[in-house]
């Protein structure tokens, strides 16, 4: 079974809209982390945000947020102001805790597209 | 120089070949880790080390084998490779600090494999 669904192949957002980008994760474990990359089209792996899963609070990083909903096993990102140089690949991954050997694993993607 | 080094960046080969990719890190880090890029099925993880005696199979190690020669360097072998095998390779690190849950993974630039 998927531990990681992003259920949202691609996306359109226009510029200067705000997007969100969804994720739900699967595990037993009470201690994990989630982390949110993004991947342009050049290729390269990039970190944007991290929650974790005892953080009371939604983690941000200036135009990044992270709307985590523990109960339901979402963490979805949120964009603001989206620009065109958001057009990307972005990944959900779990660091998973002690039953999933604190390995990290990643979903599908959402391609996101910005409209000018 | 790039932190997550990865070589070769391309490489094209028959099938039957045996294969080696290389990975190594300036960053220190004990945690290191193979994945494997393809699209719509995002990253999956290969096989991952905790320390140089420490190595644990991931999601799809079918065909695959791993040697972590070093604290900086950890590589991928294809024994017999395989058209399926054709894919985005990644090897990414991670800094194991109060055990590693909000550490974010750095990865290398990616080595685009493919067998014919």
């Amino acid at each position: 079974a998927q531990k990681i669904t992003q259920t949202q192949p691609g996306m359109f957002v226009q510029e200067k809209e705000a997007v969100t980008l969804d994720c739900t994760y699967d595990t037993s474990d009470q201690s994990y982390g989630l982390f949110w990359y993004k991947q342009p089209s050049s290729g390269e792996m990039i970190f944007l945000i991290y929650q974790g899963s005892y953080d009371e609070q939604n983690a941000t990083e200036g135009r990044y947020s992270l709307n985590f909903q523990k109960a339901r096993k979402s963490a979805n990102l949120v964009i603001s102001a989206s620009q065109l140089g958001d057009s990307a690949m972005y990944f959900c991954a779990m660091r998973e805790g002690w039953t999933g050997g604190f390995k990290t694993i990643f979903g599908a993607g959402t391609r996101l597209f910005v409209k000018a | 120089d790039a932190d997550v080094t990865q070589t070769p960046r391309n490489r094209i080969t028959k099938t039957g070949k045996r294969i080696m990719l290389e990975c190594s890190q300036t960053k220190g880090h004990d945690r290191m880790y193979w994945y494997r890029q393809d699209p719509g099925l995002g990253l999956r993880l290969i096989y991952y080390s905790f320390d140089v005696k420490d190595i644990n199979k991931g999601e799809i190690s079918d065909g695959y084998s791993v040697s972590r020669q070093a604290q900086a360097k950890f590589s991928l072998s294809l024994e017999s490779a395989i058209p399926n095998q054709t894919a985005l390779y990644f090897c990414a690190t991670s800094d194991a600090t109060g055990k590693g849950s909000n550490q974010p993974q750095h990865f290398g630039d990616g080595t685009r494999l493919s067998i014919l």
